[in-house]
């Protein structure tokens, strides 16, 4: 299992500013992504974070509105770039174990209000 | 990635069990079916995963008939904090580092 923590849990943002979302893993591991869920949605998968490699983006989801860091094998960032209220979402880092199955494990999200 | 379709909602009282059906008439044959729960205000949490027959643990039973074009997703006895979004996903568990989550069932355990 792993144990995440995103910062910040919460914040309220105006229109064409930026916010750098934090996600910490207790444990090292290889694979990090960074979903958003809308208000009463399903998640949506932004990228794949990979440690040494550039983020793998879904369709939709650009480098230049979320730019991901990977710096080591316990943290990664998102950034919402320039942002609107259609940003407004929770959004969630997850990680998947080596030598596990399939399942993930979550942050408890960050939930961004834009102004 | 197999489509998958589940129930939007289900009400459900203290003491009842919980069976949430998901369809996936395309499952492919690497696929393995896993189900999700999601509090309000939190991530989602992995319960139970299998690729066929009955797999059983703690939390939930998962049970799948021999063609894997559905599965049942059983929370025995439920009590008010199981009051949660349930998500189904299907995915090759090789290749599976891609979750894509449908819309949920939402289950609400009423007194």
């Amino acid at each position: 299992s792993a144990v995440i923590s995103q910062k910040p849990s919460r914040d309220i943002c105006q229109r064409g500013t930026s916010l750098t979302i934090q996600c910490q893993v207790d444990s090292q591991v290889t694979m990090m992504f960074w979903y958003r869920q809308q208000p009463g949605q399903s998640l949506t998968l932004i990228a794949t974070a990979n440690q040494g490699s550039e983020a793998t983006y879904e369709s939709g989801f650009v480098i230049d509105k979320f730019p991901i860091s990977r710096p080591n094998l316990t943290f990664s960032t998102l950034t919402v770039s320039n942002m609107s209220p259609e940003d407004s979402s929770i959004y969630l880092c997850s990680v998947r174990t080596s030598g596990g199955g399939y399942e993930q494990y979550f942050g408890p999200g960050t939930r961004l209000t834009v102004t | 990635l197999a489509k998958t379709t589940q129930p939007i909602s289900m009400d459900s009282y203290e003491g009842q069990e919980v069976n949430i059906t998901c369809s996936h008439n395309n499952i492919a044959t690497n696929d393995y079916i896993t189900w999700y729960q999601q509090f309000p205000s939190q991530g989602p949490r992995f319960i139970i995963q299998g690729y066929k027959t009955k797999v059983t643990n703690e939390v939930a039973s998962l049970f799948i008939p021999a063609d894997r074009k559905s599965s049942t997703l059983s929370l025995p006895r439920v009590s008010l904090s199981d009051t949660a979004v349930y998500y189904c996903l299907v995915g090759d568990r090789a290749a599976g580092n891609k979750l894509t989550f449908g819309g949920g069932t939402r289950v609400l355990v009423k007194p």
